[in-house]
């Protein structure tokens, strides 16, 4: 069974810090891993999707990578803002149409 | 030109009620699912629908029914609700069985009271 973690749990920095989130699954056999973020009281928005075939993939500010060997991905936010600010998830999509989510970051960049 | 929309944002109703979520999205995509955050903000899945047949159904308790009329729409009715059942409920969709990644909705807020 497939299991999901993130760490760490919760991150206070101050604004242009560059930090990285991680992400660890049990099970290397995945299709592919998608990093969302929710804000307070929203739904999720789908931040980058990293094939398994993919080593990372990137979006502005952001770089995910996937090591599946290791079971591992890490979220790269570059020149943090008080804008990037919200719960940021991770999920691995086992196939069968199933996606198990991590237990999420809560990030706090402060100005 | 929202992709994936749940009606209603909110739902609060008393303990014992039937209530209905509605969701459509627009994305041409042939899977639908309902997931699950609880209190502590963990999301899991409910049920996912491919072309209007159910595939997965998590262990959840049968007084949550799905139904789906089309590949569009995926709706979730609750009978006899519990307090338990206070949860944000997300519909999502995607192509296939999901290879292609995840789009959202952006939730109701479930409050048994």
């Amino acid at each position: 069974k497939q299991e999901v973690t993130q760490i760490p749990a919760a991150l206070s920095v101050p604004e242009g810090e560059n930090l990285v989130l991680n992400c660890s699954f049990t099970d290397s056999a995945i299709y592919n891993l998608q990093w969302f973020r929710q804000d307070p009281g929203k739904g999720l928005t789908s931040l980058l999707l990293i094939q398994s075939s993919q080593r990372e993939q990137t979006s502005g500010r952001l770089n995910a990578s996937l090591d599946k060997s290791s079971g591992r991905s890490t979220l790269y936010i570059a020149a943090s803002q008080p804008g990037d600010s919200a719960t940021y998830l991770c999920a691995a999509y086992t196939g069968f149409q199933k996606l198990v989510f991590g237990t999420g970051t809560r990030l706090l960049v402060s100005p | 030109d929202t992709a994936v929309s749940q009606t209603p944002k909110y739902l609060v109703t008393q303990m014992g009620n039937d209530k209905s979520i509605k969701c459509e999205q627009n994305l041409g995509h042939d899977t639908m699912y309902w997931y699950k955050q609880d209190s502590k903000k963990f999301l899991k899945i409910m049920f996912s629908y491919n072309n209007k047949e159910l595939i997965i159904n998590e262990t959840v308790p049968n007084r949550f029914s799905p139904k789906s009329p089309d590949k569009a729409h995926l709706n979730l009715h609750i009978n006899s609700l519990e307090l338990g059942d206070s949860a944000v409920y997300f519909c999502a969709s995607s192509e296939g069985q999901g290879a292609g990644g995840y789009t959202f909705g952006s939730g109701t807020r479930l409050t048994v009271v």
